[in-house]
């Protein structure tokens, strides 16, 4: 695998139900992002990791919950979602996420459905 | 705090014809700017990006940009559309410290 991955590509849940998605990079970056695109809204920033911690975590529910094991590995940790919660959740990485000239390498994205 | 507009939130050409996507920033240094497309269903891809030397600057599948500071722009151009073209096209800046912030895109269709 190269760039970065996620999966599930497409999940469908209820408004009880836990997920979790996952996004991995195999091009060593230290930084890596979630973010929320929205049909007719444009792209969210939801958080981002530095080293595995969490630098920046832009007032999300807390019905989403981060994990960052890794540099390599993110996950996000749904439960308790509303219908306004369906999106397309993307994943990236940059090589950092504190200092300026990184590009960021996007996953293809989950495409989630809250019932 | 850095902002970035696209003024043209859908564009339409014709193949074949020439294209210019707009895009302007508000940032008080020097920015880090970017050039991202989304096909439908998928994430973003660079296309091309700025941060110093030529304002000029050559991107992938024949895009180019050129960085404007008197006008805070940072316009994507490409002299002949092809309908695969068609797709999603975000200009993002990036601060000193790694933020950035992205527009919110301009959706361009290609008419044969």
């Amino acid at each position: 695998e190269t760039g970065v991955t996620q999966t599930p590509r497409h999940l469908v849940m209820g408004m009880t139900n836990k997920k979790s998605l996952k996004c991995e990079q195999h091009l060593g970056h230290n930084a890596m992002y979630w973010y929320k695109q929205s049909a007719k809204k444009p792209l969210e920033l939801m958080f981002v990791y530095n080293f595995k911690e969490q630098t920046e975590n832009n007032s999300v529910p807390s019905r989403f919950s981060p994990e960052c094991p890794n540099s390599s590995h993110l996950f996000l940790h749904l439960h308790t979602l509303q219908p306004e919660d369906s999106a397309l959740y993307l994943c990236a990485s940059s090589q950092s996420g504190t200092v300026g000239s990184n590009e960021q390498f996007f996953g293809p994205g989950t495409r989630l459905t809250v019932l | 705090a850095q902002s970035v507009t696209q003024p043209d939130i859908h564009i339409t050409v014709s193949e074949g014809a020439s294209l210019e996507l707009r895009c302007n920033y508000s940032y008080g240094a020097t920015p880090y700017l970017f050039w991202y497309v989304q096909s439908p269903g998928q994430g973003l891809q660079l296309l091309l990006k700025y941060f110093s030397g030529d304002t000029l600057v050559q991107g992938i599948k024949g895009f180019e940009a050129e960085f404007k500071r008197s006008q805070s722009s940072f316009n994507l151009r490409k002299p002949s559309v092809h309908w695969s073209d068609a797709a999603e096209y975000f200009c993002a800046v990036e601060n000193n410290a790694g933020k950035s912030t992205f527009g919110d895109g301009t959706t361009l269709t290609v008419k044969p």
